[in-house]
């Protein structure tokens, strides 16, 4: 039974970077593609991107400028990094397993709170 | 629209059945897309319900079931259950923008 956890800072200054971790177990992250997604509070899910275990990453245009992902298969992790965030990136940061464009399978998710 | 339009709510009695449309475009239900559905409930994760339109993954009761026709889908719960209460989320792709696209989401009351 594969889970999904997300860690990480629950509250990042403006302007600062988001760091957070999505720890998988029940099955190796090897050979399959994961994906980030949020939900500011009130407004819809937002995919953020999806990366291979091979490093083969795609990130939704309007945030690719600022985001990074990472896998980690000796870790069985996956990374997120956003830079210069603001106010609008408050939300609840979800990691999900995904194929065929669908997500089979999410963490808790993690609030995330920019602000000073 | 490079978007996905729910209702942003549904209710209904136990027992009783209830639909949440999900409306979209021609750049990603009316293209052909699949859309597929989710279920969200208080503090526990989002639960992939219902996936390419209208197959239920394993361990998903029959109570729920959804189809797809023209632009938009739509997803029914019958015999519903207190437990049902919780978010509900349709989610596709779209072909203009190049990337998943989600529903604004349905809070489902059971009365």
């Amino acid at each position: 039974q594969v889970e999904l956890q997300e860690s990480g800072p629950g509250l990042v200054k403006p302007s600062e970077t988001l760091s957070l971790t999505c720890i998988v177990s029940g099955d190796s992250i090897k050979n399959q593609y994961w994906a980030w997604i949020r939900q500011p509070a009130g407004k819809r899910l937002e995919w953020i991107g999806r990366i291979y275990t091979s490093g083969d990453t795609f990130y939704n245009p309007t945030l690719a400028s600022r985001v990074t992902m990472s896998a980690d298969t000796s870790t069985n992790e996956i990374s997120l990094k956003m830079t210069s965030v603001t106010a609008a990136d408050t939300a609840i940061y979800f990691c999900a397993r995904t194929t065929y464009r669908r997500f089979d399978k999410w963490g808790l998710g993690k609030l995330v709170t920019v602000s000073s | 629209q490079s978007f996905l339009t729910q209702p942003p709510s549904v209710s209904g009695a136990p027992g009783q059945r209830v639909t949440i449309s999900c409306s979209g475009s021609s750049s990603n239900i009316g293209a052909g897309y699949d859309v597929h559905w989710y279920q969200h409930l208080p503090g526990r994760a989002p639960k992939l319900l219902i996936y390419a339109n209208m197959n239920r993954p394993s361990g998903v009761p029959d109570r729920f079931s959804a189809s797809k026709s023209g632009t938009s889908a739509s997803l029914a719960i019958t015999g519903l259950q207190p437990e049902d209460e919780g978010h509900y989320y349709c989610q596709s792709f779209d072909h203009s923008l190049t990337f998943v696209i989600f529903g604004g989401g349905t809070k489902l009351t059971v009365l």
